[in-house]
C-alpha cells in the first residue's frame, strides 16, 4: 500500500458525459501528478499540482482540467467523454523525488 | 519534449537466471530514471530509481546502471524468481524527480520454471 488512495475503483459512463476521479496523496506530500495508462498510448503524465498550484502540464487534452484544494487531495475533471478516454487512471504523490502511485481508477466509456 | 525507448517488449528467462532490460532517452535535462514493477491490475510499484550524479545502484537482487553520455540506463535482475514475472517500466524525469515522469512502453518479464 503506497498510502496514495483514488475513488471510485471502476466507472462506467457513456459518450458526452463527466466525470470526476478523486485522488488523496499520501499525509505531508505536497505534489500530485495524474497519469492515463492505455494500451495504445501507455502510461502518459497529464498533469502536476504542487500544493494547490498547477506546476506542469504534459498530454493534458482540454476536455480534461484538474484542480488541488487547501487539503491538498486532488481531483481529475473528464468531459464530452469520447470512446478513447477509456484507460487506467493514476495519480501519484512525490516525496523528496520519488512517486509513488494509488491504485487507480478503471473508467470505461460506453 | 522527453522520448524514452525500452527494449525488449517481452523477455522471457529461466528461473535462477539473469534479466536485463534497456531504455534510452533523449533529453538531456533529464536527471532521474525510476524503474516501476507493475502486476496485472495493480498499481506501478516504484523498484529502484537512479540519479544523474550516479552510475549504478544495486538493492539486493536488482541493480541500475546509468551512462548519461549514451543516455542509456539499464535495470539487471538477478537470481529471478517466479515472484518477479511483471510489466517493468523505466521513466525519465526532470528536476530531480519533481517533474513529471516520461515513460517507456514497458517490458513484460517472464520467469520461466
Amino acid at each position: 500500500d503506497s498510502g496514495v488512495t483514488q475513488t471510485p475503483k471502476h466507472l462506467i459512463t457513456a459518450t458526452g458525459q463527466r466525470v470526476t476521479l478523486r485522488c488523496s496523496p499520501r499525509s505531508g506530500d505536497l505534489s500530485v501528478y495524474w497519469y492515463q495508462q492505455s494500451l495504445d498510448q501507455g502510461l502518459q503524465f497529464l498533469i502536476q499540482y504542487y500544493n494547490g498550484e498547477e506546476r506542469a502540464k504534459g498530454n493534458i487534452l482540454e476536455r480534461f482540467s484538474a484542480q488541488q484544494f487547501p487539503d491538498l487531495h486532488s481531483e481529475l475533471n473528464l468531459s464530452s467523454l469520447e470512446l478513447g478516454d477509456s484507460a487506467l487512471y493514476f495519480c501519484a504523490s512525490s516525496f523528496q523525488g520519488q512517486q509513488f502511485f494509488g491504485p487507480g481508477t478503471r473508467l470505461t466509456v460506453l | 519534449g522527453e522520448n524514452v525507448e525500452q527494449h525488449p517488449s517481452t523477455l522471457s528467462v529461466q528461473e535462477g537466471d539473469s534479466a536485463v532490460i534497456k531504455c534510452t532517452y533523449s533529453d538531456s535535462a533529464s536527471n532521474y530514471f525510476p524503474w516501476y514493477k507493475q502486476e496485472l491490475g495493480k498499481r506501478p510499484q516504484l523498484i529502484i530509481d537512479i540519479r544523474s550524479n550516479v552510475g549504478e545502484k544495486k538493492d539486493q537482487r536488482i541493480a541500475v546502471t546509468l551512462n548519461k553520455t549514451a543516455k542509456h540506463f539499464s535495470l539487471h535482475i538477478t537470481e529471478t524468481q517466479p515472484e518477479d514475472s511483471a510489466v517493468y517500466f523505466c521513466a525519465a524525469g526532470a528536476g530531480g524527480g519533481a517533474d513529471g515522469l516520461t515513460f517507456g512502453k514497458g517490458t513484460h518479464l517472464i520467469i520461466q520454471p
